[in-house]
């Protein structure tokens, strides 16, 4: 079974300052895709960025970029200039190509809970 | 505003009791997912349906089961609740199924068991 680890339980960052959350994920398989999510005092879940496992170049959405490195197995989130609206739950997450017949649902890490300093 | 809808937000019933917890997808989406998110649990996958169809099983209990109905809302039922079962349920949908296609979250159910 796929597993996602967050070691980060909180992170604080100064206000316009980049912080980096870090994601490590145990698979076998060669193919699948990664994701960050952040979950805002609302609950609401909302899809940050994501990455396909065969593609070498990071992915980048604005202020917010990955480190996808395969072979280690981590996937951490850059968030450049942060800004109070940042501050949420980030949630790592996996979606195994092959896991389930390419059907599962997303498999997640506990979370990094990121205050930002104003 | 994701464009999915669940009812009831809240929900406070007590041990034993069986609920159900209802999620309308987005327009068009095809796909529908339900989520555990606990304090104890994190966040996890229970189920999923695909245009009416049971398409993949994650960490549902037995006392939990699930429906779409042909326009597409899905219902997840909760029976002989434990205190453990309190949680934040949600229900995400998809245009079609597998991870190219994003999934939308809806605002959740918060189910306390007393």
């Amino acid at each position: 079974a796929q597993t996602v680890t967050q070691s980060q339980p909180e992170m604080s960052v100064q206000e316009a300052e980049t912080v980096t959350l870090s994601c490590t994920y145990d698979t076998s398989e060669s193919d699948y895709y990664l994701f960050w999510y952040k979950q805002p005092p609302s609950r609401q879940m909302i899809l940050v960025i994501r990455q396909e496992a065969y593609k070498q170049q990071n992915a980048t959405e604005n202020r917010f970029s990955v480190n996808f490195q395969k072979a280690a197995k981590s996937f951490s989130l850059k968030i450049s200039d942060s800004q109070l609206g940042d501050a949420a739950m980030y949630f790592c997450a996996y979606w195994g190509t092959y896991s389930g017949g390419g059907a599962d649902g997303l498999t997640f890490g506990k979370g990094t809970h990121l205050i930002i300093q104003p | 505003d994701s464009g999915v809808t669940q009812t009831p937000k809240h929900l406070i019933t007590a041990t034993g009791q069986r609920v159900t917890l209802r999620c309308s997808p987005r327009s068009g989406d095809l796909s529908v997912y339900w989520y555990q998110q606990s304090l104890d649990q994190g966040l996890q996958f229970l189920i999923q349906y695909y245009n009416g169809e049971e398409r993949a099983k994650g960490n549902i209990l037995e006392r939990f089961s699930a429906q779409q109905f042909p326009d597409l809302h899905s219902e997840l039922n909760l029976s002989s609740l434990e205190l453990g079962d309190s949680a934040l349920y949600f229900c995400a949908s998809s245009e079609r199924t597998g991870p190219l296609y994003e999934q939308y979250f809806g605002p959740g159910t918060r189910l306390t068991v007393t």
